[in-house]
């Protein structure tokens, strides 16, 4: 099994350049999620799915969009690039289980903005 | 709003040595409580959980129990090894996103050396 799939693994961006992250699961799961990860601050939270058609804002939205056409897909686009969107971007899936909601992780697309 | 936070990095121990990593949360439900490891180059991996109080989680000589009256989900392991050097986050999800998100700590880098 695929498990969690992100592209690219890295790429770079100059500032205002517009791009997607795909993410793409194979497991079937409801819930698809977002996280970016920067040095001494953890993983926060972007944007959340809790199916298709629906998605809600995490901690740290602003300057993201997504969308959830289908449940296997759940892409993260970045409209107008910033340097503060310099980061290690990972998104995760898991199923419905209450309480006991175990996450699956993509590898993480490094994102660079100069 | 849900906080974890966990003791600072990094943590440097001989191999064989006893490790705690301290991890202590804020919530406004009765969340679910999760470790995860990642390797240097990783995603993040699910090392153990525990889902309500007194719960002990357990997985490859590591464990943590649930502790509602300390809010508290400590990492232990008696007897480390090199290939145990990751960062390790403690996280915790609940009802108000449905289980299907994490709220990180800011992660605790362990190094072990021969």
């Amino acid at each position: 099994n695929a498990g969690v799939t992100q592209t690219p693994k890295f790429q770079v961006l100059k500032t205002g350049q517009s791009m997607t992250l795909q993410c793409a699961q194979d497991m079937n799961h409801e819930y698809m999620s977002w996280y970016r990860q920067d040095p001494g601050m953890g993983l926060r939270l972007i944007h959340y799915s809790v199916g298709a058609g629906i998605t809600d804002q995490g901690e740290v939205p602003n300057g993201y969009n997504v969308s959830r056409s289908t449940t296997e897909d759940f892409p993260l686009r970045l409209l107008s690039a910033a340097p503060s969107q310099t980061s290690v971007y990972f998104c995760a899936s898991s199923y419905r289980a209450l309480g006991a909601n175990v996450l699956t992780f993509g590898a993480g697309s490094r994102l660079t903005v100069l | 709003g849900n906080s974890v936070t966990q003791m600072e990095g990094p943590v440097t121990l001989s191999e064989e040595a006893f490790l705690t990593i301290n991890c202590t949360y804020t919530a406004t439900g009765y969340p679910s409580l999760f470790w995860y490891v990642q390797y240097p180059g990783e995603g993040l991996q699910l090392l153990l959980k525990a889902t309500k109080a007194d719960d002990k989680g357990s997985n490859k000589g590591f464990e943590a129990t649930y502790r509602k009256e300390t809010t508290s989900f400590h990492l232990e392991k008696g007897s480390v090894q090199v290939s145990d050097s990751a960062v390790y986050f403690c996280a915790l999800s609940d009802r108000n996103s449905g289980y299907s998100t994490l709220t990180f700590g800011k992660g605790t880098m362990l190094l072990v050396s021969p």
